[in-house]
């Protein structure tokens, strides 16, 4: 597609649900991000794939947080027992490649999740 | 671990004012510093990219310069409007991952 496309946009769950958030990356883009934004924050940094797989998960901040790329293309980030802390908004982002000097990331809109 | 800092951390001029919004960041091994634009509610945009190799980059009334060796960047947006009300935010890139600052919301009064 023409950007990063991430869905929902708005997602309100209880406490103690199991959540999914999706991305799309722009087409032909190998690597992935996942970032996490609270409110008046920076953005922190989840978790990167190059390809298929988490070439580094460093950022997740616990087991409950998985994230996956089966296919090198629609990541899909996944929160168990969710926890009003998790409430945030999560963006994804994806560029050409990684590593390189002049690598710019595209960012997509988020998906702001509430935990109740 | 980069720390990234902005100040200030608000801003509020009248239209036509020149902003100027402030970056510093700890660790100066980096690839590039990223500025970006973030609407309420909303995803990032990003507005200008320094490789670190560079001094400053220009983009219509917005230019960002970097100083490496003082851990410093600068985003100078020219003849402000309304339009330009936002929160901008710094990221300083160390190989693939970006470290952000806290951003810097202006606003920009008719």
């Amino acid at each position: 597609g023409a950007g990063v496309s991430q869905t929902p946009s708005n997602k309100v769950t209880e406490k103690g649900k199991y959540v999914e958030l999706r991305c799309d990356p722009i087409s032909g883009h190998t690597a992935l991000y996942w970032y996490r934004q609270s409110l008046g924050q920076g953005p922190e940094f989840l978790i990167y794939f190059q390809g298929t797989g988490a070439a580094d998960d460093s950022g997740l901040p616990n087991d409950r947080f998985f994230a996956v790329r089966p296919e090198g293309s629609v990541s899909t980030l996944k929160i168990q027992r969710t926890e009003r802390g998790d409430s945030a908004m999560y963006l994804c982002a994806s560029s050409l490649s990684a590593g390189i000097r002049a690598n710019v990331l595209t960012f997509g809109a988020g998906s702001r999740l509430t935990v109740l | 671990k980069q720390e990234v800092t902005q100040i200030p951390a608000a801003l509020s001029v009248p239209e036509g004012e020149n902003l100027v919004l402030n970056c510093s960041f700890t660790d100066s091994a980096i690839y590039n510093l990223q500025w970006f634009r973030q609407d309420p509610g909303k995803g990032l945009t990003s507005l200008l990219l320094i490789q670190s190799s560079q001094r400053e980059q220009t983009s219509g009334r917005l230019n960002a310069s970097l100083d490496k060796s003082s851990g410093r960047s600068t985003l100078y947006i020219a003849a402000s409007q309304p339009g330009d009300s936002a929160t901008y935010l710094c990221a300083a890139s160390n190989d693939y991952k970006l470290s952000f600052g806290a951003g810097t919301t202006v606003t920009v009064r008719a």
